[in-house]
């Protein structure tokens, strides 16, 4: 089973302040890579599916891109506001079904 | 449009017992999973069908069964339950297993094993 690595576990920030993300993956047999936003008593909802190295998607805010040849993500929140207070997930297909790494924990506070 | 539905929302079971935990999408995905999240665990795949008729181990497979009932139905069974199958239990489905396509997330399961 392959290893994804989120960095940090948790995370404060100040509303209005911009922040990132880091989710490491394996970079051999790279399919693709997803990020979730999970906020508390809900489920799971998809940001991002990246493929291709190189790969810059934008939703609102949240951004994110993709180096698969030294298999690393990184998730950028622009000005941050307490609404995206939530767990951000990031999960790599290789040879495997999806692996999730175990999120990163941002409390956006007002 | 339901999206995913999983039944029930919550359960309590005594070490020993059985019970079939049901999940349903009306997407009309190919694929459908099973997760259970422990706390500082992260989501682990218990089983998957990558399509009707097939089902395949994940990372979390012993002490689960499961059936694909059809392309909407995914069901995971848990035979003779115990304390380490506590943990909260997601469906989910996709277009595809391929890992191209987003995954749809049911609101989960809540399951105590005492």
């Amino acid at each position: 089973i392959l290893n994804v690595e989120q960095s940090p576990q948790s995370l404060h920030v100040q509303e209005g302040d911009s922040t990132n993300f880091t989710c490491s993956f394996p970079s051999s047999n790279f399919y693709a890579l997803h990020w979730y936003r999970w906020e508390t008593a809900k489920s799971p909802e998809a940001l991002f599916v990246m493929t291709l190295n190189g790969d810059e998607k934008k939703k609102g805010r949240i951004s994110a891109t993709l180096n698969t040849k030294e298999g690393y993500s990184y998730l950028y929140i622009k000005g941050s506001q307490p609404e995206d207070s939530a767990t951000y997930l990031c999960a790599s297909r290789g040879n495997t079904p999806l692996v999730f790494g175990k999120g990163t924990r941002l409390s956006v506070i007002a | 449009n339901a999206g995913v539905t999983q039944t029930p929302k919550f359960q309590v079971l005594k070490t020993g017992q059985s019970m079939t935990l049901q999940c349903a999408q009306d997407m009309n995905h190919n694929s459908m999973y099973w997760y259970r999240q422990d706390p500082g665990m992260g989501l682990r795949l218990i089983y998957y069908s990558a399509s009707e008729g097939t089902t395949d181990k994940g990372e979390v497979p012993n002490g689960y069964n499961v059936s694909r009932l059809n392309k909407r139905e995914f069901s995971l069974r848990l035979e003779s339950a115990a304390p380490s199958q506590t943990s909260v239990y997601f469906c989910a489905s996709s277009a595809s297993s391929g890992g191209y396509n987003e995954q749809f997330f049911g609101p989960g399961t809540r399951l105590t094993v005492l």
